[in-house]
């Protein structure tokens, strides 16, 4: 089975902008997770969805959103961007219910100039 | 508060010696806890991981030990090689809050084995 996919793999935005970010899950896997990964915070959970449904949400402020589609491919958009959003944002998926093994892509590094 | 907390944060090994990272938690609900590798520009690849009613579970070189009392569990890279080097990161979830997902992180270890 082809992996967890992510584009773009790279971005560098400017402060005020927005952004959205895609990821494809595995095929069958119906739940898609998004993290932050940063140096000084390390990985931090955005959201969680499954069947289109948010179903969990960290602690980030509402410039931060996503959406999950029929065929589970998920989209997280970042508006209004700050410096401090510069990250690695990975996508993680797994088949269903909370315990199952979550894989993850290889991320998208934003740059916020 | 539902933290993990991962020790040491770097580590540096010969090669063929033993690596441990150590990780304890705060959250009783945790019932799920894996470890993943992550190497440079590439995201976390899961590695092994461990559910509470097991003390111990092994695969291939690598050994995951859990003490439930204790909140503690560690990972155990045996006969280390210099391909191993890479920042380990240890995780816990539960399962108790109507099947949501949300994996929480330890700050992670950044191995480094010498050949």
């Amino acid at each position: 089975k082809a992996g967890v996919t992510q584009t773009p793999r790279y971005l560098i935005k400017t402060r005020g902008q927005q952004v959205t970010l895609s990821c494809s899950p595995i095929s069958g896997h119906r739940s898609v997770s998004w993290y932050q990964q940063t140096p000084g915070q390390g990985l931090q959970f955005l959201f969680e969805y499954f069947s289109e449904t948010q179903r969990n949400k960290g602690n980030f402020p509402g410039r931060f959103s996503g959406r999950q589609f029929s065929n589970s491919r998920s989209e997280m958009n970042v508006s209004t961007l700050e410096l401090g959003d510069s990250a690695l944002y990975l996508c993680a998926s797994s088949f269903l219910q909370a315990g199952d093994t979550q894989y993850f892509g290889p991320g998208t590094r934003l740059t916020v100039l | 508060q539902q933290q993990v907390k991962q020790s040491p944060q770097s580590l540096i090994v010969q090669k063929g010696g033993i690596s441990i990272i150590n990780c304890a938690y705060e959250n009783t609900a945790f019932d799920y806890f894996p470890w993943y590798q992550q190497f440079p520009g590439k995201g976390p690849a899961l590695l092994i991981a461990i559910r509470p009613d097991v003390s111990e579970k092994k695969e291939g070189r690598f050994t995951i030990s859990f003490n439930k009392s204790a909140k503690q569990f560690s990972l155990h890279i045996m006969d280390s090689q210099p391909g191993d080097s890479a920042t380990y990161f240890c995780a816990a979830t539960s399962s108790a809050d109507g099947g949501r997902r949300a994996l929480t992180f330890g700050s992670g270890t950044r191995l480094q084995v010498q050949p």
